[in-house]
């Protein structure tokens, strides 16, 4: 199976800052990596497909970067909506994984 | 709208049996593959199985093969899960989702998501 790593586990971050969360699969999954956020309750939503692809309407301050083992969440402007989980995941080979989650917090 | 609405929260005792459901609206139910995913509370994301309703070829995670069985009816545009024998370790939330795919690029994702089923077991 694929192992897909994230860090950190959480962050806490003030309304405005840059936020940048890393997945790290196992072994090269090429651009199949897709990224969800979580909220309390809530079911995961998708944010960003194919490694950089923005889901439609997602907010453009949501970015994804990365191919092969090493990829990028990015939040360019962190807004108070935008505390949760977050969610890595590799669509490269069955059995699909997902990271453990990092949780974002508003300082 | 394009949703997925699931069956409500269960309680069971260890052995029983149970089948939640996934009834899919707003888009052509058949042309999409549904996918199932746990999440024992406070924990991760874990990839239970998948069918494709327009044949019901399935897939299932090496840790719920044999475990679970991944069903649907095409013409009431319903999937299933369902369990022969719970156990305590089955406690959990469980989500259906769509399951997005292109012939082209990289696009491989779960775009719509139910809203989930708490399944408790507990003597």
């Amino acid at each position: 199976d694929i192992q897909m790593t994230q860090s950190p586990s959480s962050l806490s971050a003030s309304v405005g800052d840059r936020v940048t969360i890393t997945c790290r699969a196992s072994q090269s999954i090429s651009s199949y990596s897709n990224w969800y956020q979580q909220k309390p309750g809530k079911a995961p939503k998708l944010l960003i497909y194919g490694a950089s692809s923005l889901q439609s309407g997602v907010p453009s301050r949501f970015s994804g970067s990365g191919s092969g083992t090493d990829f990028t969440l990015t939040i360019s402007s962190l807004q108070p909506e935008d505390c949760g989980t977050y969610y890595c995941q590799q669509a490269h080979s069955k059995p699909w994984t997902f990271g453990q989650g990092t949780k974002v917090e508003i300082k | 709208e394009v949703q997925l609405v699931q069956s409500g929260a269960e309680v069971k005792k260890p052995g029983e049996s149970l089948k939640i459901s996934c009834n899919g609206s707003g888009y052509s139910f058949s042309n999409y593959w549904i996918v199932w995913v746990r999440q024992v509370p406070g924990k991760g994301l874990e990839w239970v199985g998948l069918i494709n309703p327009a044949d019901s070829d399935t897939r299932y995670g090496p840790s719920f093969q044999g475990q679970v069985t991944v069903s649907a009816d095409k013409s009431i545009n319903t999937a299933y899960l369902q369990w022969s024998s719970l156990k305590a370790s089955d406690t959990a939330i469980y989500y259906c989702a769509r399951r997005l795919t292109a012939i082209r690029g990289f696009l491989d994702a779960f775009d719509i998501w139910g809203q989930g089923t708490l399944v408790t077991v507990s003597s």
